[in-house]
Parts: structure tokens; C-alpha cells; sequence
């Protein structure tokens, strides 16, 4: 898909509060949902997934939330701190496609 | 270790000439996927493999061209027609399309 420019959405939090993370996903057909850190000048770092006959799916200090019927996907992180800061991508797999069409991206920055 | 390798991590060409950039695993994995990042951007999919001798084009074909002659390799070349290579090139891999892509570190490619 076509980027959305520059501008980043970005979220500032302060360590040891939770972050939330938030993603709208552009196919109802998609089937398969994956949350991916990345740092400065490495490629992208898996966190987390989950499959759309679920809702919910736990990690450490990491939840998915996925909310089919409004097309949505969160990435909740518990008390986070100065390393997690990042940029975060959300993609997501079609149904029976061989492609992960991946979102703009946010970033996470961290107050110490 | 195991992983997606890619090199070199910094590549510098002139305007005109054609640059082939390394990708090697050895995660076994079936599908390999080239990407383009741009600064403040997400990824677009430029050529995707499922299986050895075989290669499907992404979003963003035009200019670029790959070869999958062993499992373990996957190299793209940046060709000429080009029109604007400076970017951020990141190689990742999976066993199937219910399977987190994994990412080697990227190469920045700068073309002047």
C-alpha cells in the first residue's frame, strides 16, 4: 500500500506507565495480525501475534487486543521502560495471501 | 547463529550503476521477501520468493530484479532504472503465511 509521509504518529510515555498502541488494519479478510519493534538502523524485531479467532493474547508485559469487527489492533505494554523505545508496525496477512501489508508505524518514546 | 544475514550493513554507488545486496539464512525457510523503508515510512514489498527458481513481484517491482537459485540466498539487485534507490533494505524470511517474518539488520544504500 501507499505510505502515509513523514510524520509518524507518535506516543510519549513516562517509564513504568503502560503504553497502548493502536492500529487500524485495512482487510476484513486478514486472518492473521503481527506487532514488529524496531530500532534505530536495525530491521524490524517480532513481538508478538494472533490469529483472528481470537481476541486477545498474552506475552511478557505485551497484550494484542484485536477487534475484528471495527477493523482494529492495539499492542498494550506494561510498565514500560527506556527500551522499549521504538518505532512499532503493525501487519497483517490476508487470507490465503503470501503477503504481510505492514502499517505506517508509531513511535514510542520513553521519559525517564 | 541462526538468522537472516544481510551485507553489507552500508553500500555507497554512483548514480548509474547497478548494486546487487546480499541476503543469506539459515532458518530453512521456504519464503524469503525483499522491502524498502524510507525515512518516517513503513515497508513496501518489492519481490517476494516462495520457493527455489521462483519469484513474484511486490508493490514496487520496477527497477529492482532478484534471483532464488538455493534456498539459502536471496540477493537483489538495484538496477539503473531506479529512479530513487537511497534507502533503508531489509531481507526477512518464513516457513508459511501463519508465520512471523523475520528480519535481517538492513542495508542503507545511498546512491549519489
Amino acid at each position: 500500500g501507499e505510505s502515509v509521509g513523514l510524520h509518524l504518529p507518535t506516543l510519549s510515555v513516562q517509564e513504568g506507565d503502560n503504553s497502548i498502541i493502536n492500529c487500524a488494519y485495512s482487510n476484513s479478510a486478514s486472518d492473521y495480525f503481527i506487532w514488529y519493534k524496531q530500532e534505530s538502523g536495525k530491521g524490524p524485531q517480532f513481538i508478538i501475534d494472533i490469529r483472528s479467532n481470537m481476541d486477545k493474547r498474552q506475552g511478557q508485559r505485551v497484550t494484542v487486543l484485536l477487534n475484528k469487527t471495527v477493523k482494529h489492533l492495539s499492542l498494550q505494554i506494561a510498565a514500560t521502560q527506556p527500551g522499549d523505545s521504538a518505532v512499532y508496525f503493525c501487519a497483517e496477512n490476508p487470507l490465503g495471501g503470501n503477503k504481510l501489508v505492514f502499517g505506517a508505524g508509531t513511535i514510542l518514546r520513553v521519559k525517564s | 547463529d541462526g538468522g537472516i544475514t544481510q551485507s553489507p550493513k552500508y553500500l555507497f554507488r554512483k548514480e548509474g550503476q547497478n548494486v546487487t545486496l546480499s541476503c543469506e539464512q539459515n532458518l530453512n525457510h521456504d519464503a524469503m521477501y525483499w522491502y524498502r523503508q524510507d525515512p518516517g515510512q513503513g515497508l513496501r514489498l518489492i519481490y517476494y520468493s516462495q520457493i527455489v527458481n521462483d519469484f513474484q513481484k511486490g508493490d514496487i517491482a520496477e527497477g529492482y530484479s532478484v534471483s532464488r537459485e538455493k534456498k539459502e540466498s536471496f540477493p537483489l539487485t538495484v538496477t539503473s532504472a531506479q529512479k530513487n534507490p537511497t534507502a533503508f533494505y531489509l531481507c526477512a524470511g518464513r516457513d508459511n503465511t501463519n508465520s512471523p517474518l523475520h528480519f535481517g539488520n538492513g542495508t542503507r544504500l545511498t546512491v549519489t
